[in-house]
């Protein structure tokens, strides 16, 4: 049983299109995080929301946090095809200070 | 500064073989993590260590699953005998004191069993 739970799993648009995929749980996290993973590599951190409600921006990316700290949302804007990844979020436990990991969503932005 | 180190980046060998995995971290980065990702999934922790201690192993397979870091440094991932199922990206990653939730990634090893 997958304990985060990513929407959708495959994701495929257009260069200029706006997208906003989903990681939801029903369990409380301390704070969650999103990754993105290029093929070949390992997963690069983007993000770490803490606060329930919290709203952050990384150029036309827009992290929120659920305000009940069980779900968040990416949205991106005017994708590019550099956009193009699998984003992973993962949520913390501050009790034994392990990840739990989202089976992620697969990006690919067409030109 | 020089980001998480692996080599090999990709193994393939026979079932029953043995393999090993090696990881340098980011230079002060007490805490050492390695990682299994199977294809369309998230990494799973195999075992965390502070230093040299191994914190967390209670997702490694100890039958045939073995890891040290043993000066708190470099650390190395072994399987012996490997199995069809291990097929997999093995991901380390490091994180600085105080903040385990700020983890970077190596490269990945990519391991195939025939």
């Amino acid at each position: 049983t997958q304990l985060l739970e990513q929407s959708p799993q495959f994701l495929s648009i257009q260069e200029g299109e706006n997208l906003t995929v989903y990681c939801n749980s029903s369990s409380v996290f301390s704070s969650l995080q999103w990754y993105r993973q290029e093929p070949g590599e390992g997963p690069v951190l983007l993000v770490t929301v803490v606060t329930g409600g919290e709203v952050k921006k990384l150029k036309r990316l827009t992290f929120q946090f659920g305000d009940a700290r069980k779900d968040s949302s990416l949205h991106i804007t005017a994708a590019q095809t550099g956009d193009t990844g699998l984003y992973l979020c993962a949520g913390a436990r501050s009790s034994n200070y392990q990840l739990i990991w989202g089976a992620g969503t697969k990006l690919i932005i067409k030109p | 500064e020089a980001g998480v180190v692996q080599s090999p980046r990709y193994k393939i060998i026979e079932k029953k073989q043995p393999v090993a995995f090696w990881c340098n971290p980011i230079s002060g980065h007490n805490t050492l993590y390695w990682y299994r990702q199977n294809l369309g999934q998230g990494p799973e922790l195999l075992i965390r260590y502070e230093n040299e201690e191994a914190v967390d192993d209670s997702q490694l397979p100890k039958d045939r699953f073995s890891a040290e870091r043993l000066k708190g440094v470099d650390s190395t991932l072994k399987i012996q005998p490997a199995e069809l199922g291990d097929s997999a990206v093995y991901l380390c990653a490091s994180s600085p004191s105080g903040n385990p939730y700020e983890q970077y990634f190596g490269p990945g090893t990519r391991l195939t069993v025939t």
